[in-house]
């Protein structure tokens, strides 16, 4: 039973550098979403997808892009990273309807310098 | 958006019972309680949630006061491996789905 794997679990990127995180899940699950947690701020959410070929903003989308093409995945680009990046990121899914539980990965840490 | 209020810290010893409280006063009243707690760092866990009634299950039992405002979450046996940092949230609904905010948690220690 794999739930969600996230990729790498962990990178050191150098600046203005692209980075595509990835995410998978295999529990048909309609939504997804990215978190980063950063000490002393908790999970704020960046993007999230309700199903595929749709996407919205969270709290924090500013600097990062997702695409949803099939229901299992669901990519986190950063474009040209920046040190402020430097974060631990969760992907999560769930069952769209009413009790809303989410499925967490196990993080991607990711260094930027 | 209803917020939430967790205290930051708590020691339980070992075999006790656990109890983690929160505030959420400016809760609506189609909005869920929910808690997840996270293991070191690992991805944080689902662990169970709640409307207006109290629930129980494998991991714990959740008690929401009549008016809603607050909730506990408890632990009956507190083991060495519930040592986490755990999150009281309410639900946030979007146009299509629900999405969970997450605040700084409580960080509950068990000790022998």
């Amino acid at each position: 039973i794999a739930g969600i794997t996230q990729a790498p679990t962990s990178q050191i990127l150098a600046a203005g550098r692209r980075m595509t995180l990835r995410c998978t899940q295999d529990m048909r699950h309609n939504a997804m979403y990215w978190y980063r947690q950063d000490l002393g701020l908790g999970l704020r959410l960046i993007h999230y997808s309700n199903t595929a070929g749709t996407t919205g903003k969270g709290e924090v989308p500013d600097g990062y892009s997702v695409s949803r093409a099939n229901t299992d995945d669901f990519p986190l680009t950063l474009a040209s990273a920046v040190p402020s990046q430097t974060s631990v990121y969760f992907c999560a899914s769930s069952v769209e309807g009413a009790t809303g539980e989410l499925f967490f990965g196990e993080g991607s840490r990711l260094t930027v310098l | 958006d209803a917020k939430t209020t967790q205290p930051p810290s708590m020691d339980c010893a070992e075999g006790r019972a656990a109890n983690l409280p929160c505030n959420h006063s400016t809760i609506s009243g189609n909005e869920y309680v929910y808690w997840y707690r996270q293991i070191h760092s690992q991805g944080p866990q689902y662990i169970i949630h709640g409307l207006k009634n109290n629930e129980t299950n494998e991991m714990a039992s959740l008690i929401i006061t009549e008016d809603r405002k607050s909730s506990t979450l408890i632990l009956p046996h507190a083991t060495l491996r519930d040592t986490a940092v755990y999150y009281c949230i309410v639900r946030i609904s979007m146009e299509y789905g629900n999405k969970l905010v997450f605040g700084a948690g409580t960080i509950l220690r068990v000790k022998s």
